[in-house]
């Protein structure tokens, strides 16, 4: 069974520092997705960034980068220039790509304050 | 394109009575997921649909919870008898799976058993 290991309950940053949040996982499969998701106080689930086991380059989206280390088994989320909106709780989460019965599983997450 | 929409946002009910959550999911999405988030820790699956048809329910309590996806579209999830140990927040998401791979939530039902 995959696990996915976030080993930062809590974490804060000032407004406008680099913040990078830690996630393991454990898997046998050599195919699947991970993912980055935010959780604002609305409870909401959103899509931060996600990446391609297969791919080797490091997924960007604007502000938000990840170290994809496949060897290591290791997912971190790097949070660029910090900003207010960016305090939630922050899910890792992977799910192997096998035809319609993607499973998709979170780790405990960590709760990110962004100070001013 | 709308989201994913839950309902009702917050329940209150004693333990022992019976609730029922439901799930609308984006058009067109094929797979449907009900989490159970329970304060302070991660999403747990619960039960995974593909159209109609349950994946994968490992996880489903069964002798309390239930659920069921009519038609390949809206779900809804019952827990008869609830439990205090209940209390959560019940997130439903849902793919599309021929087209990308992200998971769309909706704001989730917070329960409360008193």
């Amino acid at each position: 069974a995959q696990t996915v290991t976030q080993s930062q309950p809590e974490m804060s940053v000032q407004e406008a520092e680099t913040v990078t949040l830690s996630c393991t996982y454990d898997t046998s499969e050599s195919n699947y997705y991970l993912f980055w998701y935010k959780q604002p106080p609305s409870r909401q689930m959103i899509l931060v960034i996600r990446q391609e086991a297969y791919k080797q380059q490091n997924a960007t989206e604007n502000r938000f980068s990840v170290n994809f280390q496949k060897a290591a088994k290791s997912f971190s989320l790097k949070i660029s220039d910090s900003q207010l909106g960016d305090t939630a709780m922050y899910f890792c989460a992977f799910m192997k790509r096998q035809g319609g019965s993607e499973k998709l599983v979170f780790g405990k997450g960590t709760k990110l304050t962004v100070n001013p | 394109e709308a989201g994913v929409a839950q309902s009702p946002r917050y329940k209150i009910i004693e333990k022992r009575q019976s609730v029922a959550f439901w799930c609308n999911p984006i058009s067109g999405h094929a797979t449907l997921y009900w989490y159970q988030q329970i304060l302070g820790q991660g999403p747990k699956l619960l039960i995974q649909f593909q159209n109609n048809g349950v994946v994968d329910d490992s996880q489903l309590p069964k002798d309390r919870f239930s659920a069921e996806r009519l038609k390949g579209v809206d779900s809804t999830l019952k827990i008869q008898p609830a439990k205090l140990e209940d209390s959560a927040v019940y997130l439903c998401a849902s793919r599309d799976r021929g087209k990308n791979t992200e998971a769309f939530f909706g704001q989730g039902t917070r329960l409360t058993v008193v």
